[in-house]
């Protein structure tokens, strides 16, 4: 199985900054990774699909980069409401796996 | 207004069966690969099965593998996980979750809120 590697576990930051979170893949998935926002309570939402492309109804302060290994999200300018935490997932083969979720917290 | 509505979970003992239900509206469940995807108290998300758009076509994590069976009824735009011999760590929250194609990208587009399982004697 792919293993998905997410860093960092966990991010305190501001409103305002600018985050990159980063996944990375053990073996190449070309861009097959998407990157899911989940609040306390809820379901996941999807932001990115196809390593870079921003889901419709999306911010455009979230974008996302990369392909085989190594992918990124950022957040160009942090607001009250992305303080949640944050999943990669490989959709490339089954199994499909998900990293391990970074959580942004306010600092 | 697309929507995913989970049913059928609860507290089970080990050894035990559930069958979870998730009914779909607001879009043609015919036409969508379907998904369950599970995430244990204070854990991270991990994929269980998938089924293809007819149904004819089926995958498990190897956690589950043996023990869960996925199904569909095109009929009744609803999506089914039997899950048997459970385990204590099968307790996790279920989500239903549509698959849309893009290109050559599929993702989930849509999550059901969730059904909670809790495998305890």
């Amino acid at each position: 199985a792919i293993q998905m590697t997410q860093s960092p576990s966990s991010l305190s930051a501001s409103v305002g900054d600018i985050v990159t979170i980063t996944c990375r893949a053990s073996q190449g998935i070309k861009n097959d990774l998407d990157w899911y926002q989940q609040k306390p309570g809820k379901a996941p939402k999807i932001l990115i699909y196809g390593a870079s492309s921003l889901q419709s109804g999306v911010p455009s302060r979230f974008s996302g980069s990369g392909s085989g290994t190594d992918f990124t999200l950022t957040i160009s300018s942090l607001q009250p409401e992305d303080f949640a935490t944050y999943y990669c997932l490989q959709e490339n083969s089954l199994p499909y796996t998900f990293g391990q979720g970074t959580k942004l917290e306010i600092k | 207004e697309v929507q995913l509505l989970e049913s059928g979970g609860g507290l089970v003992q080990p050894g035990g069966s559930l069958r979870l239900s998730c009914a779909a509206s607001g879009f043609t469940f015919s036409d969508y690969g379907m998904r369950w995807v599970r995430q244990a108290p204070g854990e991270g998300l991990e994929w269980v099965s998938s089924i293809s758009e007819s149904g004819g076509s089926s995958y498990y994590a190897d956690s589950v593998k043996g023990r869960f069976t996925i199904s569909r009824d095109n009929s009744k735009n609803t999506l089914y996980l039997q899950m048997n011999s459970l385990r204590g760590e099968d307790t996790a929250a279920y989500y239903c979750a549509k698959v849309i194609v893009v290109g050559r990208n599929r993702y989930i587009d849509v999550w059901g809120d969730g059904t909670t399982v809790t495998v305890s004697s």
